[in-house]
Order: C-alpha cells, then structure tokens, then sequence
C-alpha cells in the first residue's frame, strides 16, 4: 500500500521566493495534517483538515503561510514570501476516522531558505 | 493550553531495560500515543493508551496513569537499531485525531 506521499523532499531557496510543498495522503483516510519539525520546537500542527475542509489553522505562524486541500487525494502547503526562519522539515501525515486511528506520516520535506 | 515534558536524551546498553518517561499538562484527554522517529526520517506508530495501564506489543510496553497524567514508554532487549527519538502526543477531547507532540527523547543505544 502507498503511504503519504510529499514532494518535494528537498527544497533550497533564496528568501522573498514562494515554496509550495504537496501531499498525497493515504487513499481513504479523512484527515489531513500539516507539521513543521524544528530541533528547538519539536513537531508542531501548522493546520489540519476533515473531508477537505480546514478545521484548525490555529497553528500557521502568520499570514504568509496558507493550505488548500482542493480534493480527497491532494493538499499544498503554501509560503509566500519565505523568510529563512521558515528554515524545517515539514510533515503531512493523514489518518481514517477513529479514536484509536493513528497518524500515518509522509517523508518530509526538508526546507532551507537561504 | 499543551504542556508534554519527555527527558531530551537518553543513552542505553544493547540488551537491556529502558524506560522513556512522558508526563503531559492538556486541556483535555482523549488517548496517548508513542511514536519512533529514525534520524531523517518520518515518525512512525508505535502505541497508544487511552485506559489506565499497560499495554505490550512484543519488545515494547507503554503505560499510562491519567489522574497523575505520566505515561512511559518501556523498550526491552534493546537493540541498536533502537537507537531513535521517541514521541509522546496526547490527542486532546475534542474527538477530532490531531495531536500536541512533546519535542522528544533522543535514545541512544550502545553496545
């Protein structure tokens, strides 16, 4: 079975430029998650969705970050402009409905805005 | 607000017992889960409690004690490809699946 799928897994950029990060979650599941991995703060939840619709964006650290989830198998995480405290390694991970369901995670995307 | 506390580091022999500590502060309660993360890699399931008590999955154990909100996480027979970092999260009670992760134990295992 296919497990989420993000790209790219590495990306290097100058600041001021847009990065958009993909996700493919696992086919079925109904959630969608988006964390940021820092060594200082740990895995923090930027945003999550339900059925395609964003139920807490309470984690996106300003308003230079956005997420779609346009379709069940597809969701962009979107920062524009970059700054280099943007500088992580950013995770999607998706999960069916359930309270015992876990969170099954992506590879990652390793940002580094120069 | 979300408050999980883990040790930063640990470092254990190969072959022997060790025991990963997660206490956590929540605004609400509704399981607690124990993820492995391999340097570079994407944390992975590994357990989860939502009762009090002990719950074993063949080399690994984790308990869970709500009313002193502490749970740990128990790796026996260590080997070295344990060497990982091991997350506690705690789901809060709103019902919905997203998770507050603690920042971590780095275990390493030597021989």
């Amino acid at each position: 079975d296919a497990g989420v799928i993000q790209s790219p897994r590495h990306e290097v950029t100058e600041m001021g430029q847009e990065v958009t990060l993909r996700c493919k979650p696992i086919s079925g599941h109904d959630y969608l998650f988006w964390y940021r991995q820092t060594m200082m703060r740990g895995l923090e939840l930027l945003i999550y969705f339900n059925n395609n619709v964003p139920i807490d964006d309470s984690g996106m650290p300003e308003d230079r970050f956005s997420a779609k989830m346009p379709n069940a198998s597809f969701s962009t995480l979107k920062i524009q402009p970059s700054e280099p405290r943007d500088s992580a390694v950013y995770f999607c991970a998706s999960s069916p409905t359930g309270l015992v369901q876990p969170q099954h995670f992506g590879d990652g995307t390793r940002l580094s805005i120069l | 607000g979300q408050n999980i506390d883990q040790p930063t580091e640990m470092t254990a022999t190969e072959g022997a017992i060790v025991q990963i500590n997660c206490t956590y502060q929540t605004s609400g309660f509704n399981g607690l889960f124990w993820y492995q993360q391999h340097a570079g890699e994407a944390p992975t399931f590994l357990s989860y409690n939502v009762l009090d008590g002990l719950e074993e999955k063949g080399r690994f154990s984790s308990f869970l004690s709500r009313s002193k909100g502490y749970s740990y996480l128990l790796l026996k027979e260590l080997q070295m490809k344990d060497s990982a970092s091991y997350l506690c999260a705690v789901r809060d009670q709103t019902g919905a699946n997203n998770l507050f992760f603690g920042t971590g134990t780095r275990l390493t295992v030597i021989p």
